[in-house]
């Protein structure tokens, strides 16, 4: 029973490169969430997908994209990093107004 | 636009003492209020939520929170705080179309010390 299982924990990246966060969920949910997490700033949605097939921006959606692979995957990509993305991502699925189940993080460092 | 306030960003508070953490919504309609602890270097653990009715409500590991409707509060309180309660603590609220999307917006983060 992993729940939400993120990949990769930890990464450094220059200024300028490319990555994708993964992001899996074996709960059958319907919604799932990208977060970056910031000292003093709490939580901020980067995108989300209600469903399999739809995404849609959050409160901070510039300088990424993503993809709703399927409805366990949901993906995360910096085209073109910068250091104003360095942070700590998180992935979170939900079934419905429940509340979500996040995953462990991803601590991304660009330099 | 909905959002969420927690005054406090950091409290220190004695082992066995009683805790409360204030968190304020702005929210037009009746709010979907949550309450998150993320341990160091862990993710985020649902404590409890309130969608309706009673406006107290119980959650894990000893903790309560109220809803005051006229207050647009949820504070979460515990009687008394053992030392594994030192974390960060998150309020959140359902923004418009929660039944549809799920979105939550998260205020800026309680960080709790306890003190021996």
């Amino acid at each position: 029973n992993a729940g939400v299982t993120q990949t990769p924990k930890f990464q450094v990246l220059k200024t300028g490169q490319s990555m994708t966060l993964q992001c899996a969920q074996d709960m059958n949910h319907n919604s799932m969430y990208w977060y970056r997490q910031d000292p003093g700033m709490g939580l901020r949605l980067i995108y989300y997908s209600a469903s399999e097939g739809t995404t849609d921006k959050g409160e901070v959606p510039n300088g990424y994209n993503v993809s709703r692979l399927n409805k366990r995957e949901f993906s995360l990509r910096l085209e073109s990093a910068a250091p104003s993305q360095t942070s700590v991502y998180f992935c979170a699925s939900s079934p419905s107004r429940v509340g979500y189940t996040f995953g462990s993080g991803t601590r991304l460092t660009v330099v | 636009a909905q959002s969420v306030t927690q005054p406090d960003i950091h409290i220190t508070v004695s082992e066995g003492a009683s805790l409360e953490l204030r968190c304020n919504y702005s929210y037009g309609a009746t709010p979907y209020l949550f309450w998150y602890v993320q341990s160091p270097g862990q993710g985020l653990q649902l404590l409890l939520k309130y969608f309706s009715g009673d406006t107290l409500v119980q959650g894990i590991k000893g903790f309560e929170a109220e809803f005051k409707r006229s207050q647009s509060s949820f504070n979460l309180r515990k009687p008394s705080v053992h030392w594994s309660d030192a974390a960060e603590y998150f309020c959140a609220v359902g923004a418009t179309g929660f039944n549809q999307g799920g979105k939550l917006i998260f205020g800026q983060g309680t960080e709790l010390s306890v003190k021996p």
